[in-house]
């Protein structure tokens, strides 16, 4: 089924460790963007992309890195982990010619940094 | 620079009854604005968009939203609560898809948890 697939749904790390959230979309939208939810704290965006090879910072970019070398894949990578990171990740995509109206978002990633 | 907020953190209501949940926003261009719902531990689902078009939108499950421009409110409301509907509802706020690249970025309110008494 078309969509977001995200993986590791689930991830336990150790304080300095690094790791990558990976991020994949068959719909060939041009946008593609990362987002923490922390409780009561709604949705942060950390990076988003308008394309392969251009990528900006959101509102909560610090202690991440992204990169978009193809439409379908947009990677968050975490250089240090910290107990600050321990949240759940979202990925979205969307197109703006795209009929299907709003963004999709995958299903998540439960990271926790201990 | 552009927000949302989300009137109430939590609503209660019993089945059967209407459900109204309130979202303010604030942006400096013409908004595209979204209602989306998530269960828990799953992921985020759109219930209904509002892209300068009618500015009474009808999404799924029932739900529908009024833009009013003049009040700055996307407010989103059902006649009749189920016990499907207990989740957390996000009001979702992005300057508009024709913005240029900011346009493409999503602000969203703090969530309002609905709770269905049966």
């Amino acid at each position: 089924n078309a969509g977001v697939t995200q993986t590791p749904k689930f991830q336990v790390l150790k304080t300095g460790q690094s790791m990558t959230l990976q991020c994949a979309q068959d719909m060939n939208h041009e946008y593609m963007s990362w987002y923490r939810q922390d409780p009561g704290m709604g949705l942060r965006l950390i990076h988003y992309s308008v394309g392969a090879g251009i990528t900006d910072q959101g509102e909560v970019p610090n202690g991440y890195n992204v990169s978009r070398s193809t439409t379908e894949d947009f990677p968050l990578r975490l250089l240090s982990a910290a107990p600050s990171q321990t949240s759940v990740y979202f990925c979205a995509s969307t197109n703006q010619g795209s009929t299907r109206g709003g963004y999709t978002f995958g299903s998540g990633t439960r990271l926790t940094v201990v | 620079a552009q927000s949302v907020t989300q009137l109430d953190s939590h609503v209660s209501v019993s089945e059967g009854t209407p459900v109204l949940l309130r979202c303010n926003y604030s942006s400096s261009y013409s908004p595209s604005l979204f209602w989306y719902v998530q269960h828990p531990n799953k992921g985020l689902q759109l219930l209904l968009k509002y892209t300068s078009a009618a500015t009474l939108v009808k999404g799924i499950n029932g739900f529908e939203a009024e833009f009013k421009k003049s009040e700055t409110s996307f407010h989103l409301t059902k006649p009749s609560a189920h016990m499907s509907d207990a989740a957390e509802y996000f009001c979702v706020v992005s300057p508009g898809l024709y913005s240029g690249a900011g346009s493409y970025q999503l602000t969203f309110g703090k969530g309002t948890k609905l709770s269905v008494i049966p």
